[in-house]
């Protein structure tokens, strides 16, 4: 099956500062998403990109399919952004998503 | 987007007693949905695929018998942990394709189970 790997693992940023996580994937996709999950475990649907690039309020991502990567943006970061961060994928059409490790992201006051 | 719901969102039983998790679509109808488990500071891990009036596929390694998934309805798939002991306490994800929006996973809030 398709391996999904994320980066970085952790990232502590400072309350107003610009990140970028990561996610490779070994095979072509054709369902990739970015799911934010808050402290009560619930995963929040933030993008879904199979190619191409799309954003949302301060969020944006990028995925570069003939190069086997995604990138999420989080610009402007605020404290509710804290939490854990997953990238998913899939290679086939009616299967589900393969999860990536998650990237923990901490943003302080 | 879709709406998939949870219910219980948590559940402490005692070893040996049997919980059942639902999971449902709330506006759109699923053929098929997918069961995830997740333990503490872990990525999600995909236990069974649920089938709308036929027979769940489990992934390597998940007991069958342990997990016994039913799909009865296109809105509805249930998860029924069977004789629970302390190691199946986890959080319990399930998740659906609604086909308006063409490929995208939906996730339901989750269940977290305790077993004392």
């Amino acid at each position: 099956g398709i391996q999904v790997e994320q980066s970085p693992p952790d990232l502590i940023l400072q309350e107003g500062a610009n990140s970028t996580l990561r996610c490779n994937f070994s095979d072509s996709v054709n369902n990739l998403q970015w799911f934010h999950q808050n402290p009560w475990g619930q995963l929040i649907n933030l993008f879904y990109i199979p190619s191409g690039t799309k954003q949302n309020g301060r969020l944006s991502a990028t995925t570069v399919a003939t190069e086997r990567y995604s990138l999420l943006y989080i610009s402007s970061s605020q404290t509710t952004d804290s939490g854990v961060y997953f990238c998913a994928a899939s290679n086939s059409g009616y299967s589900t998503l393969t999860f990536g490790k998650g990237t923990m992201l901490l943003v302080s006051p | 987007g879709a709406v998939v719901s949870q219910h219980p969102s948590r559940v402490i039983c005692k070893s040996g007693t049997s919980v059942k998790i639902e999971c449902r679509s709330l506006d759109f109808q699923a053929t098929t949905m997918f069961w995830y488990r997740q333990f503490p500071k872990q990525s999600l891990m995909l236990m069974a695929t649920s089938n709308e009036g036929s027979k769940a596929t489990y992934e390597q390694g998940v007991e069958k018998d342990k997990f016994l998934i039913n799909h009865a309805s296109l809105t509805l798939s249930t998860l029924t942990v069977t004789s629970a002991h302390p190691e199946d306490s986890s959080f319990y994800i399930c998740s659906a394709r609604d086909r308006r929006h063409t490929g995208e996973l939906f996730f339901g809030e989750g269940s977290r189970l305790t077993v004392l």
